[in-house]
């Protein structure tokens, strides 16, 4: 069973600062993707990494994509109110995805 | 274009009754997927249909069942309810034959079991 790790759990920063999350595993991962889920919807797609080393980046949001592919971060810079969400990682194949645990952001104005 | 259209949004039910939740996938999109999310379990894999043959399957139990009809729609159904399911309930659809490509997720069905 692949599992993947994401830390931290909880995160509540105020509106400017930086910050990464983290999803971990032990198992290798041909694609990663990271969703971001707000209350009361369901998680919308971020974006996907497919190539160890990987580095995307979406505006203020960086991904990288561990080179052995079995690990991957989220960067955000300059936080702001709107990125408050819960952002889950995700691998395996679009039949039968696996999520991490999610990480909780919270962004104070 | 219309995104995935889950429908109830919310319900109550009591244990040991059962319980039938619908999905409308994208239009064109053939693979439909179910997850519960709980707070303690997170996102979880119930099962994913393709021209309505279920391909794959998640550790759950025999409770519960799905089924996708030839419009591509999907019901998925929990039998004798337990206070444990209590959870929302996902449904995400994709237009690729299924190794790659986006979820795209309804808002969920969030089931309350008293």
């Amino acid at each position: 069973t692949q599992l993947l790790e994401q830390s931290p759990q909880f995160l509540s920063i105020q509106e400017g600062e930086n910050l990464t999350v983290y999803c971990n595993s032990s198992s290798v991962f041909s694609s990663l993707q990271w969703y971001r889920q707000e209350p009361g919807e369901g998680p919308v797609l971020l974006v996907t990494v497919v190539t160890g080393g990987e580095v995307k980046k979406l505006k203020r949001l960086t991904f990288q994509f561990g080179d052995a592919r079995k690990d991957s971060s989220l960067h955000i810079t300059a936080a702001q109110p709107g990125d408050t969400g819960l952002y889950l990682c995700a691998g395996g194949s679009a039949r039968q995805l696996t999520f991490g645990s999610g990480t909780q952001l919270t962004v104070l104005p | 274009k219309a995104g995935v259209t889950q429908t109830p949004r919310y319900l109550i039910k009591t244990r040991g009754q059962q319980v039938t939740l619908s999905c409308s996938p994208i239009s064109g999109h053939r693979s439909v997927s179910w997850y519960q999310q709980t707070p303690g379990q997170g996102l979880q894999f119930l099962f994913e249909y393709f021209s309505e043959t279920q391909r794959n399957k998640g550790n759950f139990p025999g409770r519960f069942s799905g089924r996708q009809f030839s419009n591509s729609r999907s019901e998925m159904n929990v039998s004798t309810l337990e206070l444990g399911d209590s959870a929302l309930y996902l449904c995400a659809s994709t237009g690729t034959s299924g190794y790659t490509g986006e979820l795209f997720f309804g808002e969920g069905s969030r089931l309350t079991v008293l």
